[in-house]
This record gives C-alpha cells, structure tokens and sequence, in this order.
C-alpha cells in the first residue's frame, strides 16, 4: 500500500526563521511525491511537485522540498516564513495509477 | 484561463437525502477526481474519471457514484445521505490523464442534518 506520513500536525514559527515541514511516504517504488497548501476557505493550491527528475524541487512562493530515497522522506522547506504562509500544508503521493493519498496535513502558524 | 469551478459552493440537506455535485475542468483537462475532505482531515479519494470512463474508485459505499460527461464534467452522487456525509467535496482536474498534476476547485460544502 502506499501512503505519506507528515510528521507534524502542527508547526509554530517566527516570521523570518526557517520552515520545516516533515513528510515520509511509504511505497514500493519511487512515487510521484506533491505538496499543496490549503489557505482558509480557499482550494488546495500546488507548492511543488517530485517526479524523478531533480531530488531537490524548488516550489513556488520560495518553498524547496528534497527527495531522500534512503530516508523516504520528502520535507518542505523555506528559508524565512512570512505571515502570509500561514495556512494547511498536504504532503500528497502518486503511483502510476490514478490515485492521489494525502497526508493529514500540518498547520503551520507564523508569530510576528 | 478559468480555474477548476464547482458548483453550488454550499448545500443543506437532510438525512436520506440524496445530493449531486457538478465540476468543470480546466479547458483541455479530460480527467476529472472527486475528494472529500472531513473537517480537520486530509482529502480522500473518491473517484476517477477520465475521458468519460471511471479508473479509479477509492474506499466508499456504493450510495456514492459519479459520471463524467463528454464535455469532461462531472457530477458526484450521494444517495441515502448521512450526517457523516457532511464534509467539504472537492474536485480536481488534470491534463496529463489519470496520474497528472491535478488542479483543484474551490469545493463544494455539504451540511447533513
């Protein structure tokens, strides 16, 4: 079966420190991996998306997340939180099929 | 470009109730997914369609069914509704087929009482 795990349901930091956001996902092969954000009363928006190409994806909004096939891992991240990246973080995989498996989701807040 | 759309935004029903859900796709986009997303939770699957025909159906009864029409919406059923039916109903659309990027519509939220 296949499924991502986000380590975190909740993440609280600074604005202008660094994010991190903690993904692992389980699946016998190397999946397609996403991340969506998902602002209050707004639809899910893609951050970036893995599919085999470069480990290290680099998103938009400055979010970076880095494929770690030996740690089954595939963490966002980003240098400097802004207020405005408050919001509901999905890690997402897909197989070859048709399936998206989402994960629970992390609320990241930003203290000013 | 016009984005996912769904409609109606918000819907009211009451247990046995039956309810349907309509979702056009980005022009171009011929594979449409349906979610539901239970307050609190990720989204989960539900259905797959592309061009015209289901390939994938995720873990739900059979009071849930969906179609997707030669124009490339789609309309999600529920029949017999129960109040754990009451979520927010979220479809995607996606290019490439089945395992494409999907784009996701505003969602439709649904309220069983």
């Amino acid at each position: 079966a296949q499924s991502v795990t986000q380590l975190d349901s909740h993440v609280s930091v600074s604005e202008g420190t660094p994010v991190l956001l903690r993904c692992n996902y389980s699946s016998s092969y190397s999946p397609s991996l996403f991340w969506y954000v998902q602002h209050p009363n707004k639809g899910l928006q893609l951050l970036l998306k893995y599919t085999s190409a470069a480990t290290l994806v680099k998103g938009i909004n400055g979010f970076e997340a880095e494929f770690k096939k030996s740690e089954t891992s595939f963490h966002l991240t980003k240098p400097s939180a802004h207020m405005s990246d408050a919001a509901e973080y999905f890690c997402v995989s897909s197989n070859t099929g048709n399936q998206f498996y989402f994960g629970t989701g992390t609320s990241l807040t930003v203290i000013p | 470009d016009a984005g996912v759309t769904q409609s109606p935004t918000h819907l009211i029903k009451t247990r046995g109730q039956h309810v349907t859900l309509r979702c056009s796709p980005i022009s171009g986009h011929k594979s449409v997914s349906w979610y539901q997303q239970v307050l609190g939770q990720g989204p989960q699957f539900i259905f797959q369609y592309y061009e015209k025909e289901e390939r994938g159906r995720g873990n739900f009864p059979d009071r849930f069914s969906a179609r997707q029409f030669p124009n490339y919406s789609s309309e999600l059923n529920v029949n017999a509704l129960l109040l754990g039916d009451s979520a927010l109903y979220l479809c995607a659309s996606s290019l490439s087929g089945p395992s494409g990027t999907q784009y996701f519509g505003p969602g439709t939220r649904l309220l069983v009482l």
